[in-house]
Order: C-alpha cells, then structure tokens, then sequence
C-alpha cells in the first residue's frame, strides 16, 4: 500500500483563492517532501519539512507536519494559473533509507 | 549545477520487442539513481533504484531489469515488453543516504502496442 495518500484526490478553485491538500503516511518518518507535477513532465521538488519542524514557509507555500497524527498539509496562496498540476507528497519509508515512496496525488486545476 | 537527462521522450514499441531507456546525470558523483513508472493519472511506482555502479535493487518483480554500467548512467531494460509496460519513465537521482530532494527527468512516455 502507499506510503502516503493525498487528499483530496482532485481539487478545482477560483484562481486567487487558497488550495490546501493534505497528506497521510503510515510510518515514522525523519523527513516528509512535497513534489509538483505539470502534466506530461517530471516531479519538481518544492519544499522538505523535518520531522522536528512544524511549520514551514516558501514563497506562497506554507507546509505543516504533525507526527503525532502522521499528517501533512501544504496550503498554496493566492493561487495562479501555473499552480495547475499534480502535486504529491513522499516520505523515506524508514529512518535513514536510499528512497523516498510517493503519495497518490492531488491533481490541483486553477480556474481562471 | 545538476542535470538529468533522459531519453527518448516517447516511444511507441510492439510487444514482445526490446527496451532500452538510458538516464544520465552530470554535474554531481556518486548519485543515488532510480527508476519509476506512473501510469496516466496515478501515483509513481519505484521500479529501480541503486546507490553505486553495479548495486540495483528491484522493487517490483517483473520482466523489467536496470543496469548502471557508470556512475552516472542508469539504464533500464527489457528484453520482451509486455501491453501492461506501457506508461510515463521517470529517471531521478538524488544526493545521500538520506535521501532528501530528489531530481526528475524529463520522463519517457511509452506506448506498447
């Protein structure tokens, strides 16, 4: 089974609005990732909280990490057009392990 | 800086004929290399992935195998493909252990026909 699920699965908003999709994962974790996907293209990383971190800002994105309910959340403001993609969350699976297992994903579309 | 390159961007193969998917990296040595496939409008599946020349470890059994005859090359075959074959090849690597940022290829779309 995944790692992580994301949810919801698909989400549509007014652009200029705020996006929030969530991420559930199943392990302890020392790290959790958000990746985006435009479509057709490869993963782009955007933004790593670690596991002693709560909170997190980059630009219009904000991430949180709550362990104790093994939860993610990463919030984008003020959405734009471009925000359209796919967007998915990915943990190392154990502490200090050579892969990362990726989410389900969220497909994000910005409606104009 | 890094870089990863993939190719062919697209290929359209009969089953039953060969693969070959070549990814390389530059700018960075001794990267952890992996190879994932994602089906259209799902999640990625780790196929492959290796942390030196000529360490692969395989995730899912299947007539898949990669091969990484250099630091940097990563390579992943067949040698009879199959309908269920078909789908988006993404080449990563990354810096580690642990992994932290992984870096994404262009991806290789595949249609076995």
């Amino acid at each position: 089974s995944q790692q992580g699920e994301e949810d919801p699965q698909a989400l549509s908003i007014q652009e200029g609005e705020n996006a929030t999709m969530n991420c559930s994962y199943k392990t302890s974790i020392n790290n959790l990732q958000w990746y985006r996907q435009n479509s057709g293209r490869g993963l782009v990383h955007l933004i790593l909280i670690r596991s002693n971190e709560r909170e997190k800002h980059s630009g219009r994105l904000r991430v949180t990490l709550d362990t104790s309910k093994k939860s993610s959340s990463l919030l984008i403001t003020a959405s734009r057009a471009a925000d359209t993609a796919s967007y998915f969350c990915a943990t190392p699976p154990n502490f200090g392990n050579e892969k990362l297992t990726f989410g389900t994903g969220t497909r994000l579309t910005i409606i104009p | 800086s890094q870089t990863i390159h993939q190719w062919p961007a697209t290929l359209v193969q009969p089953v039953g004929s060969p693969l070959s998917l070549e990814c390389t990296v530059e700018g960075t040595s001794n990267p952890n290399l992996y190879w994932y496939r994602q089906a259209a409008g799902r999640g990625l599946q780790l196929l492959f992935y290796s942390v030196g020349i000529g360490q692969i470890s395989s995730e899912v059994p299947q007539n898949l195998s990669a091969s990484r005859p250099q630091d940097r090359q990563f390579i992943l075959s067949s040698k009879k493909l199959l309908l269920s074959d078909s789908g988006f090849y993404l080449c990563a690597w990354s810096a580690g252990p642990p992994v932290e940022t992984q870096y994404f290829g262009p991806g290789t779309r595949l249609l076995v026909l």
